[in-house]
């Protein structure tokens, strides 16, 4: 069964700083990964979603990366502004069913000081 | 386009109460999914659907049944509550199995 582990749990840097979420799993044979990022008391955003033969996706700020043979996935955020606090989950798709049954990660809350 | 809604926002049941959790996309999605998230917790499949007519279990679909009569609708049907589905109810639709996942502002669902 695949478990996906993300640290920290929470994590609180100054504004400026560039920072690094960690993602991982434990069964490598995935079709995709994705980012997410939720608001508190809303639903999720999807951020950035890697296929399996990608290495990383970037899109403005945020890039992310993925190894599939080590079973990890970060996502670096540069610059970090007040307005990325949100807690940032990741999910990863399964080949067998091409990756539409996702398994979450717990979460990482960020909190961006300004 | 409104993309993902569900309705209602918040809602108590009583055990043993039943409820129809709703969900409609306007993006002509072919997936849709159910997932809950407890407190502190990641979100856990229920039910997904690739099309009107199919659906299929999740990780956790005990519980839960879904009814796929269109390809804008995917409601989630709770026969008889129990205080273990406290939870908060996600519902999300995607192009593609291998696409991202629009998601909706989730309902919120306490059993007492």
């Amino acid at each position: 069964k695949q478990e996906v582990t993300q640290i920290p749990a929470a994590l609180s840097v100054p504004e400026g700083e560039n920072l690094v979420l960690n993602c991982s799993f434990t069964d490598s044979a995935i079709y995709n990964l994705q980012w997410f990022r939720q608001d508190p008391g809303k639903g999720l955003t999807s951020l950035l979603l890697i296929q399996s033969s990608q290495r990383e996706q970037t899109s403005g700020r945020l890039n992310a990366s993925l190894d599939k043979s080590s079973g990890r996935s970060t996502l670096y955020i540069a610059a970090s502004q007040p307005g990325d606090s949100a807690t940032y989950l990741c999910a990863v798709g399964p080949q067998e069913t091409s990756g539409s049954r996702l398994t979450f990660g717990e979460g990482t809350q960020l909190t961006v000081n300004p | 386009n409104a993309g993902v809604t569900q309705t209602p926002k918040f809602r108590i049941l009583k055990i043993g109460q039943s409820m129809t959790l709703q969900c409609a996309q306007d993006m002509n999605h072919n997936y849709m999914y159910w997932y809950r998230q407890d407190p502190g917790m990641g979100l856990k499949l229920i039910y997904y659907s690739v099309g009107a007519g199919i659906t299929d279990k999740g990780e956790v679909p005990n519980g839960y049944n879904v009814s796929r009569s269109t390809t804008e609708d995917f409601p989630l049907r709770l026969e008889l509550a129990a205080p273990s589905q406290t939870s908060v109810y996600f519902c999300a639709s995607s192009q593609k199995d291998s696409h991202p996942q629009f998601f909706g502002p989730g309902t919120r669902l306490t059993v007492l």
